[in-house]
């Protein structure tokens, strides 16, 4: 079955300093693979994703996610994080060949940027 | 929140009422979900639909209902026989959901529905 795992809950960082959300992935076949970033009482919105070719995708506000097919990950970076990056980020996968239609989502992780 | 309105914001459903949540979007995207958050589970899906005219239940599409009868719409009715609607409730679309689409998905601003 394809999962998603996001396996801290909260990642706190000062500003200024890089951060760092982790993401891994469980699927048959080739990945899809999505970054979202929701702020409170809102929805969520396209950070950046992961189709073929380089394994370094940069997205929106500065954030890039490599993608490493042996440690199954995906995990979301950003050099120097800002105040305003505090927010709730969601790793979602989808696998093309695995015969489902489906987004997976992961269970999301806060970022809590300290100023 | 891209081209996708929900309304509305805030609702309150008493026990053994039937809601209904909308969701209209004008980025002519053939392929629309709802999801439903809640803390520390993530999104789960209820149901989606790829064309007008068609829909699929998804994981937890128990208690829900859905309707396509314009590419533009897919209202969600929560009915009373969901037991635990409280929640945040997310819909979203993309360009299509063939099989080996990798377009992402553009959410609403969401709906949060309280049982009284």
């Amino acid at each position: 079955a394809q999962s998603v795992a996001q396996p801290e809950d909260q990642v706190n960082v000062a500003e200024g300093n890089p951060l760092t959300v982790k993401c891994t992935y469980s699927v048959s076949g080739n990945p899809y693979l999505f970054w979202y970033v929701q702020y409170p009482n809102r929805g969520l919105q396209f950070l950046l994703k992961y189709i073929t070719g380089d394994n370094l995708v940069k997205g929106s506000y500065g954030f890039e996610a490599e993608f490493n097919k042996s440690q199954t990950s995906f995990h979301l970076k950003k050099p120097s994080a800002l105040v305003s990056d505090s927010a709730l980020y969601f790793c979602a996968v989808r696998a093309p060949t695995s015969g489902t239609y489906k987004y997976i989502f992961g269970t999301g992780t806060r970022l809590k940027v300290l100023a | 929140d891209g081209g996708i309105t929900q309304s509305p914001k805030y609702l309150f459903r008493k026990e053994g009422q039937n809601v209904t949540l909308s969701c209209e979007q004008n980025l002519n995207h053939d392929a629309m979900y709802w999801y439903r958050q809640d803390p520390g589970q993530g999104l789960r899906l209820i149901y989606y639909s790829q064309i007008v005219n068609d829909f699929q239940k998804g994981d937890i599409a128990e208690g829900y209902s859905v309707s396509r009868e314009k590419k533009e719409s897919f209202p969600l009715t929560v009915t009373s026989a969901q037991k635990n609607p409280t929640a945040f409730y997310l819909c979203a679309s993309s360009i299509s959901s063939g099989r080996r689409t990798y377009n992402e998905q553009f959410f609403g601003p969401g709906t949060r529905l309280t049982v009284l």
